[in-house]
């Protein structure tokens, strides 16, 4: 079952803040975040586990609520680098171990 | 180090041929798993192989199907193409086994299948 992303799309200014979000209705392992351009492949952001451990880049902050099965990822003081899709995939206990992912947050930062 | 190289890059190929894509991953991962990446659907997981097995598969017909060999390198082959087929398929390669891995994506095979 996909996670439902939240929201679709968002334009921002540069230096505004964003918070992108991911939920499902299953019991998590883990929730991936990835970001990918326009003709890009996804490059990783982070990885978040059941149990509280992280996995990523300093510059990105993300949360995971255990119990909601809910992550968000925030984007702080945006800049023009920071526009693309974002997807988070998500391990689902009843799946067993592959990322099913979300439909996608497209993020365009203006100047 | 260089990154997860897929060849080909295009493809265009006709209903009912079949089609083998590659994939190198990463030196020193064991990991592949390839997505489909449709504008309705998203990124959908195919399957994934670690150390030349299949470790998990996702829900695409038969016609979908791969194999890795002893140097990590993966192929995915789809036999009797459909037009719904056409897409951007991504491979990813990670250290490890499974979804607790980071996982390094290449920059897709397009196919379209006419």
């Amino acid at each position: 079952q996909q996670p439902v992303q939240s929201p679709q799309a968002v334009i921002l200014r540069e230096g505004e803040d964003a918070v992108i979000n991911c939920s499902s209705s299953k019991a998590l392992y883990s929730v991936h975040w990835y970001r990918q351009k326009h003709g890009e492949a996804p490059v990783f952001l982070m990885i978040l586990l059941k149990g509280g451990e992280q996995k990523g880049h300093e510059k990105i902050s993300a949360s995971f609520n255990e119990k909601k099965q809910q992550s968000s990822l925030y984007l702080t003081a945006s800049q023009l680098s920071y526009s693309g899709t974002y997807f988070c995939g998500t391990e689902v206990m009843e799946y067993g171990n592959k990322l099913v992912f979300g439909a996608g947050t497209i993020l365009r930062v203006k100047s | 180090k260089a990154g997860v190289t897929q060849t080909p890059r295009y493809l265009i190929k006709t209903r009912g041929q079949q089609v083998t894509l590659s994939c190198s991953p990463i030196s020193g991962h064991r990991s592949v798993s390839w997505y489909q990446q449709t504008p309705g659907q998203g990124l959908q997981f195919l399957f994934e192989y670690f150390s030349e097995t299949q470790r998990n598969k996702g829900n695409f017909p038969g016609r979908f199907s791969g194999r890795q060999f002893s140097n990590s390198r993966s192929e995915m082959n789809v036999s009797t193409l459909e037009l719904g087929d056409s897409a951007l398929y991504l491979c990813a390669s990670s250290l490890g086994q499974g979804a607790r891995n980071e996982q390094f994506f290449g920059p897709g095979t397009r196919l379209t299948v006419l």
